[in-house]
């Protein structure tokens, strides 16, 4: 496996649902993040994960939990979701900008997982 | 947050012709990238930049970074029908507070028909 991978690449679950997202990069890379991306709207920044540290939006609900338990997996629970929630989950991996060298080139995605809440 | 002002929103062109394409935003940045999602996939990287001023190619794309550092353009040349797709600006500032984030555009939809 090279780059980013994401699974499962759809979902359906009922707003009464526990259910996780899984990203691994095998980029080697020490940040890694996840992106909501809805239809008409910018791509929209969740969680940070960067050097072992946890950079949160604070606009992101509860409902959602992130955990990143190396630096290679990243993890997205999710709970007692909303319709309003049905979207693209993106993850992405890069180098932490301090540590950027040449060829380190902004983030890489994976392919995402197609979220649909009912 | 920062938004980037991502332009046009949809292009429709013939099959051979030349697109072009920009973002601009209100704060200064140090990397500008462009991105090209397909559908049900996500955005693959086409083009970064680094400096102002700098303009970058990668085959028919060229890209250039604004000497404001405010904006960035996306060129590309002679169009085929697999250019189809969204095409996202990203801007980060790259300093201690905002650290490792990147500001997307709202994407430009192209359409070639050939």
């Amino acid at each position: 496996e090279t780059g980013v991978t994401q699974t499962p690449r759809h979902l359906v679950m009922g707003m009464t649902n526990k259910k996780s997202l899984k990203c691994e990069q095998h980029l080697g890379h020490n940040a890694m993040y996840w992106y909501k991306q809805s239809a008409k709207k910018p791509l929209e920044l969740m969680f940070v994960y960067s050097l072992e540290e946890r950079v949160e939006n604070n606009s992101v609900p509860s409902r959602f939990s992130p955990e990143c338990p190396n630096s290679s997996h990243l993890f997205l629970h999710l709970h007692t979701l909303q319709p309003e929630d049905s979207a693209l989950y993106l993850c992405a991996s890069s180098q932490d900008f301090r540590d950027r060298g040449p060829g380190d080139y902004g983030y890489t995605f994976g392919s995402g997982t197609r979220l649909t809440v009912v | 947050g920062q938004q980037l002002n991502q332009s046009p929103q949809s292009m429709f062109i013939q099959e051979g012709e030349d697109v072009s394409m920009n973002c601009t935003s209100s704060s200064i940045f140090n990397t500008w990238l462009w991105y090209k999602q397909d559908p049900g996939e996500g955005p693959v990287l086409l083009i970064a930049l680094y400096k102002a001023g700098e303009l970058t190619s990668n085959g028919r794309l060229t890209a250039q970074f604004g000497i404001t550092r405010k904006d960035s353009f996306l060129n590309i040349s002679a169009s085929i029908p697999s250019d189809v797709g969204i095409y996202f600006c990203a801007g980060q500032e790259g300093n201690i507070l905002t650290g490792n984030q990147f500001y997307f555009g709202t994407g430009t939809s192209l359409t070639v028909i050939p």
